[in-house]
This record gives C-alpha cells, structure tokens and sequence, in this order.
C-alpha cells in the first residue's frame, strides 16, 4: 500500500530533550515536506526537500532540523524542543508527475506535546 | 500577501443538504488551488483541486467554484452525507513553485447530522 509513515503518533518530552521524528514514504516520490498544524492558523510548511541532500526552509523552521539521505526518509529533528512547539505535526510526499500541481500525499500525524 | 482566509470555521448542515466553505486570497500569483480533507486521527487528503483557467470543477457530490476577479473560491458538497464530516482546508500555491509552498487556510470542521 503506499503511503507515508511517521512515528511515533504521540510524543510527551520535557523542554531541551532532543527528538526526532521520523517519516518514509514508499512511493519512490522526490519531494517531502513537514508541516505542523495548529488551531486556528492551519498548516504551515517547516522544511521540504526537492530530492536526496537537497533542502530549504518553509515558513516555520525555527527550532527544527531536517535531514535527506536517502529518498525514502525525511526525519524531523527538535534539538532542544520548547512549549511553543507543542503541536500536530505531518510529513508529506509528492511526486513532479504534475510539477508543482501534484498532489501532496500526507501521513497520519505525530502529536507532540513539550512541557 | 500570503493569507488564505477561510470561513465558516465550523459548519453544521443536516444529511442531504448543501454544504458550503468559502476561502479568498491574496496573492495574484497563486495559480492552483486544492482543496483538502481530513478526517479525526487523519493526515489531510487532496479532494478537488482547480486553476484559475476555468469557473468551476465538479467531481461527484463536490463542485469548486472559483472567482478570479475576486479572488475567492468556494467548495460545495452537494447531498451533504454524515460521512462527509470532516475538516477542510483549502489552499493556494504557486504551480510553477517546485517548493510547493501552499498556503493553507484555517479549516472549517463540518459536521452532518444524520
């Protein structure tokens, strides 16, 4: 089945420990991306990755890392993660069948939760 | 500039009726415009999407109507069924943008009552 896999789904840390996040996609898709979804405000892009070793900033990057070593796998790295990032976080992958008009294909979410 | 406003935020119609959600943007440069649902525990799934080459998109029960000149559009779920409650977003992005930078509106839960 394809799809996009994120773990865990729910997260409770503690302000300054490190987490990651992880996301892979079976759809062999060279685009990925995080979003985090908060009430109110919607989803807004974090990072996104046009293929392997290739990144750039969304609208929120701040307090967040991302890596791209290989095109299946986009992990989401909080290195010292606050209260404001408390939030329902999605990976995303697409293909370029359709350039910047294909679709986004989402995971089922991580909740994370920093106290 | 890059706002996507969305309303209602919440909207309750019972099994057959009309649903409908309402977003306006700002960016003129924006050129695709989806339409997104999520379900509870669900990451958000294409629905419909449109570009601004043409007024309207139907697929099945759900219509995109799309205004250029006033830069809004609109979804409309016909025949409105329980198991249509969910939330939906819409968005707007530049095509041409391999970034695929969207910029999602607020969401409107909808709830159909059976």
């Amino acid at each position: 089945e394809a799809q996009v896999t994120q773990n865990p789904r729910y997260l409770i840390t503690v302000t300054g420990k490190k987490l990651t996040v992880t996301c892979s996609q079976n759809m062999n898709h060279e685009y990925m991306s995080w979003y985090r979804q908060d009430p109110g405000l919607g989803l807004r892009q974090i990072y996104y990755s046009m293929n392997v070793e290739v990144t750039d900033k969304g609208d929120v990057p701040e307090g967040y890392k991302v890596s791209r070593k290989e095109k299946r796998n986009f992990p989401l790295i909080l290195e010292s993660p606050s209260p404001n990032q408390t939030s329902l976080y999605f990976c995303a992958s697409s293909s370029y069948g359709q350039g910047g008009y294909s679709p986004l294909h989402f995971g089922n979410g991580t909740r994370l939760t920093v106290t | 500039q890059q706002q996507v406003k969305q309303s209602p935020q919440s909207l309750i119609v019972q099994k057959g009726g009309i649903s409908i959600i309402n977003c306006a943007y700002e960016n003129t440069a924006f050129d695709y415009f989806p339409w997104y649902q999520q379900f509870p525990g669900k990451g958000p799934a294409l629905l419909i999407a449109i570009r601004p080459d043409v007024s309207e998109k139907k697929e099945g029960r759900f219509t995109i109507s799309f205004n250029k000149s006033a830069k809004q559009f609109s979804l409309h779920i016909m025949d409105s069924q329980p198991g249509d409650s969910a939330t939906y977003f819409c968005a707007a992005s530049k095509g041409d943008n391999y970034g695929q930078n969207f910029v999602f509106g607020p969401g409107t839960r909808l709830s159909v009552l059976p």
